[in-house]
């Protein structure tokens, strides 16, 4: 079974602080995904990945970088946090198939505060 | 026009009746078509995936497929109040390469 593991479950920042999220993934996946869900709002694609140091914006990638330097590590990166980023965090993987299902991580609950 | 549309709900079922949750998307070559349960405050777990036009078949679910009319269903059969969930339908359109998801139903199974 492919595991995607994210870093924290539920996390508390303060306004400015400086962010990471952390994604790893056991199936030596090619792409990775990070999504943010808001209620009314669905999944919303913030970056992604479809190679070690490859990156491409997704929908949403204001406010956010990430990082990836090794394969199976996917990171989020919120600069300078702010309280409209408060939202769940999602990272997801599939395999070299873009029509490959996703499989995604437990999530992470950020508040900013 | 959103690429993937669902009906957001709430949609209420009773327990051992038929749940159908419906989805249209707007990229006629669309390839690729996802259902997704997501329990409130965990993260999307695949349910069904299905390719081509007819229905699929798995367990107390099944998923159908009308390319032509541009639209996604599922069926759940036999509703158990383990199904309540929002269900999300995802959608790979062609030349995008990237899942699109619709906003997800809410679906309720009342005992």
């Amino acid at each position: 079974d492919v595991k995607v593991t994210q870093s924290s479950r539920y996390l508390v920042k303060r306004t400015g602080e400086k962010v990471f999220l952390e994604c790893v993934q056991d199936m030596d996946h090619e792409n990775m995904f990070w999504y943010r869900q808001d209620p009314g709002l669905g999944l919303r694609l913030i970056y992604f990945s479809y190679d070690v140091k490859m990156k491409e914006k997704g929908d949403i990638p204001e406010g956010y970088s990430v990082s990836r330097e090794k394969k199976e590590r996917f990171s989020l990166i919120l600069e300078s946090a702010s309280t409209n980023q408060t939202s769940m965090y999602l990272c997801a993987s599939t395999g070299f198939l873009w029509n490959s299902p996703l499989h995604f991580g437990n999530g992470t609950r950020l508040t900013v505060t | 026009q959103k690429e993937v549309e669902q009906n957001s709900g709430p949609l209420s079922v009773p327990e051992g009746a038929i749940a159908s949750l419906n989805c249209t998307y707007s990229d006629r070559g669309s390839q690729s078509f996802f259902w997704y349960r997501q329990y409130s405050g965990k993260s999307p777990e695949l349910i069904m995936s299905i390719y081509s036009n007819g229905d699929k078949e798995d367990g107390r679910f099944t998923a159908q497929l009308n390319k032509a009319s541009q639209y996604v269903s599922l069926l759940i059969r036999d509703s158990q109040p383990s199904d309540s969930a929002t269900y999300l339908c995802a959608v790979t359109p062609r030349g995008n390469e990237k899942l699109t998801f619709g906003t997800g139903t809410r679906l309720t199974i009342i005992p």
